[in-house]
């Protein structure tokens, strides 16, 4: 059965990085891609973006504007691991973060529902 | 980017009666419409995808209706199980999701 499976919890200082991983088992990695979203507490859920493990669009991204210039995605095909990295950590930061399976190419931007998402990781931004 | 509203915010209804959840788009989607269930320190499920199919294992008490900008969860007869928060999402254009309707027990 699909799953992804992600880094554990992490508290973070104002101003620091976070990185966090998504292990993809039972399914064929490199035919889709993968969103992140993430959702602060008691809020709703947000799209930070999407990168492709696909063959031939593999490391292809697409982030929300919000978070341009301040996060980064990447995979690692041979253990089948999705990353994403958010930097100059602020408190509203403070969310639990889910990796998703996507498209591995949106054509004219038109991605899929989530029918496989991780466990969440809860990042705590605190100093 | 897409504006996704959903209405309302709180619906109070009880066990056994019928639940109607609204979502409308800021422009059209096509059918590029999901629903989810969240439920506290859960991860989101899907109920419906492509605005109207139900997802594997969902219970035939969750229909979804619409296409375009305006879109419907129904929840025929409502079971205790299903007192949770409900978010639309749209994938036609990347994606948003709505604010969510929490749907509590009257």
């Amino acid at each position: 059965q699909v799953q992804l499976v992600q880094s554990g919890a992490e508290v973070k200082r104002p101003g620091a990085s976070v990185k966090v991983s998504c292990r993809a088992s039972g399914y064929t990695f490199t035919s889709f891609g993968i969103t992140w979203l993430r959702q602060a507490p008691g809020q709703g859920l947000e799209w930070m973006g999407w990168i492709s493990a696909y063959n031939g669009y593999n490391g292809n991204t697409n982030y929300a504007q919000k978070f341009q210039g301040r996060v980064t995605m990447t995979t690692d095909i041979s253990t089948s691991t999705a990353y994403m990295e958010l930097r100059s950590l602020r408190s509203d930061d403070t969310a639990v973060y889910y990796c998703v399976r996507d498209l591995g190419y949106c054509s004219s931007n038109r991605c899929s529902f989530f029918d496989h998402w991780g466990q969440g990781t809860v990042i705590t931004v605190s100093s | 980017e897409i504006v996704m509203t959903q209405s309302p915010a709180t619906l109070s209804v009880s066990p056994g009666e019928r639940a109607t959840l609204s979502c409308r788009a800021s422009q059209s989607v096509s059918s590029n419409l999901a629903w989810y269930q969240q439920k506290p320190g859960q991860a989101p499920r899907l109920l419906i995808y492509g605005a109207s199919t139900r997802a594997a294992g969902i219970p035939a008490r969750f229909s979804g209706s619409g296409s375009g900008t305006e879109f419907t969860l129904t929840i025929s007869s409502l079971q205790s199980e299903d007192f949770a928060v409900y978010y639309c999402h749209q994938y036609n254009n990347w994606h948003t999701f709505g604010q969510g309707t929490k749907l509590e027990i009257k």
